[in-house]
């Protein structure tokens, strides 16, 4: 079966320190792999996907970026936090073949002082 | 940017009462899913419904799907206290359109008991 795996759970980082979160999947080949950020009480913000190795697509001009070295590992990353950069980040992943539910892995906290 | 809004932003019920959410988007989709959100964790998805269908039922819940009006509403019915949740709309676009998957701004459900 399939699994997803997203880490650390939680993270408190000083403003203007690097950050670096990782996201792997288990028992699927090809998936399309997608990064989100939730505020507070919020919806769900697109900030990557991607659908193969070295493809990746920007929802939203910030200051993070996404890799993907490897067909099932996913890396959101950052140079220097900022405040705003404090969130809820999840990622996910599909199918490329079938398009359709996406599986969560159970989400990274991150706390930005 | 957010692809679908949902409304109500919030909705409190009695337990065994009936609980409707719905959601709006803006641009021709795939497939439209709902998924539940436990707070803090990871999303859960319920129900997809393609964009050739107009209505799917998947035990308690029931989707409908109107693509002229580019609506959605999801149907709980004989709500449980463990029905509560924030629920989610999303959106996959066709893989021409980069086969992103970008969810609405949530519903909070509280279900009392």
């Amino acid at each position: 079966s399939q699994t997803i795996h997203q880490w650390p759970a939680t993270l408190v980082q000083p403003v203007g320190s690097p950050l670096s979160l990782e996201c792997t999947v288990e028992g699927t080949s090809n998936p399309n792999l997608y990064w989100y950020r939730q505020a507070a009480g919020r919806g769900l913000q697109l900030l990557f996907y991607s659908v193969g190795i070295g493809q990746i697509s920007s929802e939203v001009p910030q200051n993070l970026s996404a890799s993907r070295p490897q067909d099932r590992q996913f890396i959101l990353s950052s140079k220097k936090l900022l405040l705003s950069d404090s969130g809820f980040y999840l990622c996910a992943w599909r199918s490329r073949d079938i398009g359709g539910e996406a599986f969560f892995g159970q989400g990274t906290r991150l706390t930005v002082v | 940017s957010q692809q679908g809004e949902e409304d109500p932003q919030a909705l409190s019920i009695q337990e065994g009462e009936n609980a409707t959410m719905n959601c709006s988007y803006k641009t021709s989709i795939n497939n439209l899913q709902w998924y539940r959100q436990n707070s803090g964790r990871g999303l859960v998805h319920l129900i997809l419904i393609r964009s050739n269908e107009r209505e799917k039922h998947s035990g308690r819940l029931r989707v409908t799907l109107d693509t002229s009006k580019k609506s959605s509403s999801l149907l709980i019915t004989a709500s449980r206290a463990a029905d509560t949740a924030s629920y989610f709309c999303a959106t996959a676009y066709p893989k021409s359109s980069g086969d992103k998957l970008t969810f609405g701004t949530g519903t909070r459900l509280a279900v009392r008991p």
